[in-house]
């Protein structure tokens, strides 16, 4: 069946140092994978996402790999800032439901 | 452009009642997708419309919640004699197609008395 794993489920860096998020999912015909960031009491907002063709995507101090292979997809935050705690969902998007599967989330904190 | 609006923001009811959350997806898309977040946890879906049609339902319970998306107007879920169980955040997200970047509303908080 359809399923997204994640972990790990809390994390806690140093400000300015990286955080990494892995998740791995199921269904081989995922083929897009996007990641949200939740804010207390707020919606998830997506930060950065990667189809299938691709094995990986940077923007600015956010990146994102892929293993096909594996089945496995990585969040990578480098030079973390306080701003950046909060909740963070990986998921799997299947073309032929569109349906989003999400991941169970990952509590990031920033220690000052 | 305004982004995926939910109203309202926050519902109480007591159980037995009846909840309608309304989504009003972005301009210009018509998908629609129905989330349930319940506290501490991730989202689960719910049910996918386009306009007039349901095209995925396997997240919905079988009895009580109900989803449509009309020809005019917004998306409705509707929770009939709902139980504390159902008390979540309810999030809509619209799609330009299928398959392209979902963007989430604000949700709707629900709270069973």
């Amino acid at each position: 069946g359809e399923n997204v794993e994640q972990h790990p489920s809390t994390l806690s860096v140093q400000e300015g140092d990286s955080a990494v998020i892995k998740c791995t999912y199921s269904d081989s015909a995922s083929n897009y994978f996007p990641w949200y960031k939740q804010e207390l009491g707020k919606r998830p907002q997506l930060i950065i996402d990667i189809r299938s063709n691709v094995g990986e995507k940077k923007d600015q101090r956010i990146a994102v790999t892929l293993n096909k292979t594996a089945k496995h997809f990585s969040l990578h935050i480098t030079e973390t800032q306080p701003e950046d705690s909060a909740v963070y969902f990986c998921a799997a998007v299947y073309s032929s439901a569109s349906k989003i599967i999400f991941g169970s989330g990952t509590r990031l904190s920033i220690r000052p | 452009n305004a982004g995926v609006m939910q109203n309202p923001r926050h519902l109480v009811r007591r159980r037995g009642q009846e909840a309608r959350l309304r989504c009003s997806p972005m301009k210009g898309h018509s998908h629609v997708y129905w989330y349930r977040q319940l506290p501490e946890e991730g989202l689960k879906f719910m049910v996918y419309l386009q306009k007039e049609n349901i095209i995925d339902e396997s997240g919905m319970p079988k009895e009580r919640f109900s989803a449509e998306f009309p020809k005019e107007g917004p998306s409705i879920l509707r929770i009939q004699q709902v139980v504390r169980g159902d008390s979540a955040a309810y999030f809509c997200a619209s799609s330009l197609g299928a398959a392209d970047t979902q963007y989430f509303g604000p949700g709707t908080r629900l709270t069973v008395l």
